[in-house]
């Protein structure tokens, strides 16, 4: 079974904190994935990584930055937390091959409230 | 503009029924739809996919079309069971497998 958690399923912080939410796979899988989640939006892809210490921007990386030092680990940094970044993150993962192998195994989220 | 509509937002149905969700898509150059549900509190579980030559996917009550003329899928949920109510999330991968659209979901409800 696939395996995917993340460090916590609830976080509050404060206004200008530095917030790190850790994800973990344990599927040896090539891609790895962050989205936010909010209602009425659907998932944005914030960043992903594609191998270790590799990393893309998704659609919405302002405010956000990641790190990727094992193939398991991806890591999502808030430099400066903000209210506007309140939301469910999701990690995910799947392995590098073709088009239709691309199912993205999910964790169970992290709700981040800012205050 | 690449985008995925999901519609309805919200259904609330009677645990027996049967209920169709659906997803209309501009994404180009498509490579296959993907189907996943997300119960609340966890992370979306794939249900089905489907490429450009499919146009049917069953899987158990859960069977999702397309029809890639018209850009449009649906999920077709049979007998319905409480286990159902859940977010329902239609996913639209461009050719080379990297990119990906999500709609906005369904969420349903399945009442006793």
């Amino acid at each position: 079974d696939v395996k995917v958690t993340q460090s916590s399923r609830y976080l509050v912080k404060r206004t200008g904190e530095k917030v790190f939410l850790e994800c973990v796979q344990d599927m040896d899988h090539e891609n790895m994935f962050w989205y936010r989640q909010d209602p009425g939006l659907g998932l944005r892809l914030i960043y992903f990584s594609y191998d270790v210490k590799m990393k893309e921007k998704g659609d919405i990386p302002e405010g956000y930055s990641v790190s990727r030092e094992k193939k398991e680990r991806f890591s999502l940094i808030l430099e400066s937390a903000s209210t506007n970044q309140t939301s469910m993150y999701l990690c995910a993962s799947n392995f590098r091959v073709g088009p239709t192998n691309n199912e993205q195994f999910f964790g169970p989220g992290t709700r981040l409230t800012v205050l | 503009k690449n985008q995925v509509e999901q519609s309805p937002q919200s259904l609330i149905i009677l645990e027996g029924k049967n209920c169709t969700l659906q997803c209309n898509y501009t994404v180009s150059p498509f490579s296959n739809l993907r189907w996943y549900k997300q119960d609340t509190g966890r992370g979306p579980v794939s249900l089905t996919i489907m490429t450009f030559s499919e146009n049917t996917k069953s899987n158990g009550r859960y069977t999702a079309t397309l029809d890639a003329d018209t850009k449009q899928s649906s999920l077709h949920i049979t007998a319905s069971q409480l286990s159902d109510s859940a977010s329902y999330i239609c996913v639209v991968t461009l050719t080379g497998g990297f990119k990906t659209i999500f709609g906005a979901g369904t969420r349903l409800f399945v009442k006793a």
